[in-house]
């Protein structure tokens, strides 16, 4: 099994609905992020969360929500979608910050 | 100005040739520093990291370090077609990494 999971891997969505992106890890980390990749741009930072009473807003916040339910998962809602909102979001987590991140496999979200 | 800066490329080197890849960086305080290949589509997946100046050899890949110049670089010696991809440098300061926003690099057979 991959070390972080996302769910699902695609998914296309209608304006105003909301969506919910599922993220779990097996490597015991505390930390984990969520990003968007758009062409151009790179990785963008959304949330990340470094223990599961710490939230903790990233460069582009606003339209999304996350939850930090276990150590292992963390999940990203976007309360209505709108199509600026179609990107590549991958998820992510570290231990000591020296160690670098492992990304999951990414999830490609379209809204239309 | 942005936390990391890369050149977008595209870069591109005949087989066997050695690619080299830089990036510099705004925060003096970053201490850990990182190289991630992605191909069109794929997650980032982390290649090298270094931590102190100087260079860092693993296999076909060399990451140099200049904390006083502030920048990164990556060497692929005998680049293969394999190695196509977008390189992301990354840098640690504080609580969270920076990412650059990438290099394309293409080895032509």
């Amino acid at each position: 099994d991959a070390d972080v999971t996302q769910t699902p891997r695609n998914r296309i969505t209608k304006t105003g609905k909301r969506i919910m992106l599922e993220c779990s890890q097996t490597k015991g980390h505390d930390r984990m992020y969520w990003y968007r990749q758009d062409p151009g741009l790179g990785l963008r930072l959304i949330y990340y969360s470094f223990d599961v009473k710490d939230i903790n807003k990233g460069e582009i916040s606003d339209g999304y929500s996350v939850s930090r339910q276990a150590q292992a998962k963390f999940s990203l809602s976007l309360e209505s979608a709108i199509p600026n909102q179609t990107a590549l979001y991958f998820c992510a987590t570290s231990g000591v910050r020296d160690y670098g991140y492992t990304f999951g496999s990414g999830t490609r979200l379209t809204v239309v | 100005q942005k936390e990391v800066e890369q050149n977008s490329g595209p870069l591109s080197v005949p087989e066997g040739a050695i690619a080299s890849l830089n990036c510099t960086y705004s925060d003096r305080g970053s201490q850990s520093f990182f190289w991630y290949r992605q191909y069109s589509g794929k997650s980032p997946e982390l290649i090298m990291s270094i931590y102190s100046n100087g260079d860092k050899e693993d296999g076909r890949f060399t990451a140099q370090l200049n904390k006083a110049s502030q920048y990164v670089s990556l060497l692929i010696r005998d680049s293969q077609p394999s190695d196509s991809a977008t390189y992301l440098c990354a840098v640690n300061a504080g609580n969270q990494f920076y990412f650059g926003t990438g290099t394309s690099l293409t080895v032509i057979p």
